[in-house]
């Protein structure tokens, strides 16, 4: 099994910031099979970011993903209000698939 | 508009069993590869299981491997998960949600989430 760890646990950030979020794997997670995804209170995830850099449709583009082999990161350039959120890696090299354990980015 | 609406969710004993159903709407559903993924509330997010898109091929995490069933009826644009033995630790919010893959069945993201169903599982 392929485990991720994310960190920090927790991001304090104030607006307009940039929040870098890391996501640590314990075996090389080949073709780049990493996705992101941003939760908010109260709703189910939403899809950020697959192929560890390829961001989904109608995301916009101060989010963006980088890395390979067992290290990656997720970038977001500016936040703004709506991007306060727990953050979610996953890995999809093969089963079973792997969340990390989350990043909070919470306001300052 | 995609639309992943689940059921089934309610309070079980443990040992007891329980099917959880997904209506999908909105897509194509035997186009694609369907998840089941939970989330104990405060928690993180933990993936349980998957299905090709004929039902044929199925993988599952190791805690819920010979006790769970995933299967689909693309006739009726439905997912189920059959949950069998259930204890304590099964309970958690049950996402259904729509998978994609460049490759395998298994190397599959999740583009679209259900709003979930909760599932206690108590005495």
């Amino acid at each position: 099994e392929i485990v991720l760890t994310q960190s920090p646990g927790t991001l304090s950030l104030s607006l307009g910031e940039r929040a870098t979020l890391s996501c640590r794997a314990s075996q090389t997670v080949r073709s780049n099979y990493l996705a992101w995804y941003q939760q908010k209170p109260g709703q189910a995830p939403s899809l950020l970011i697959y192929g560890a850099s390829t961001r989904a449709t109608g995301i916009p583009d101060r989010f963006s993903g980088s890395g390979s082999g067992t290290d990656f990161t997720l970038t977001i350039t500016r936040l703004e209000p709506e991007d306060f959120a727990v953050y979610y890696c996953q890995q999809y090299v093969r089963s079973p698939l792997t969340f990390g354990g989350g990043t909070k980015v919470e306001i300052k | 508009e995609v639309k992943l609406v689940e059921s089934g969710g309610v309070v079980v004993q443990p040992g007891g069993s329980l099917r959880l159903s997904c209506e999908a709407s909105g897509f194509t559903f035997e186009d694609y590869i369907m998840h089941w993924v939970r989330q104990v509330p405060g928690r993180g997010l933990e993936w349980v299981s998957l299905t090709s898109w004929d039902g044929g091929v199925t993988y599952y995490g190791d805690s819920v491997k010979g006790r769970f069933t995933i299967s689909r009826d693309n006739s009726k644009n439905s997912l189920y998960l059959q949950m069998n033995s259930l204890q304590p630790e099964d309970t958690a919010l049950y996402y259904c949600a729509r998978g994609e893959t460049y490759s395998n069945y298994e190397s599959s993201w999740i583009s679209f989430w259900g709003q979930g169903t909760l599932v206690t599982v108590s005495s």
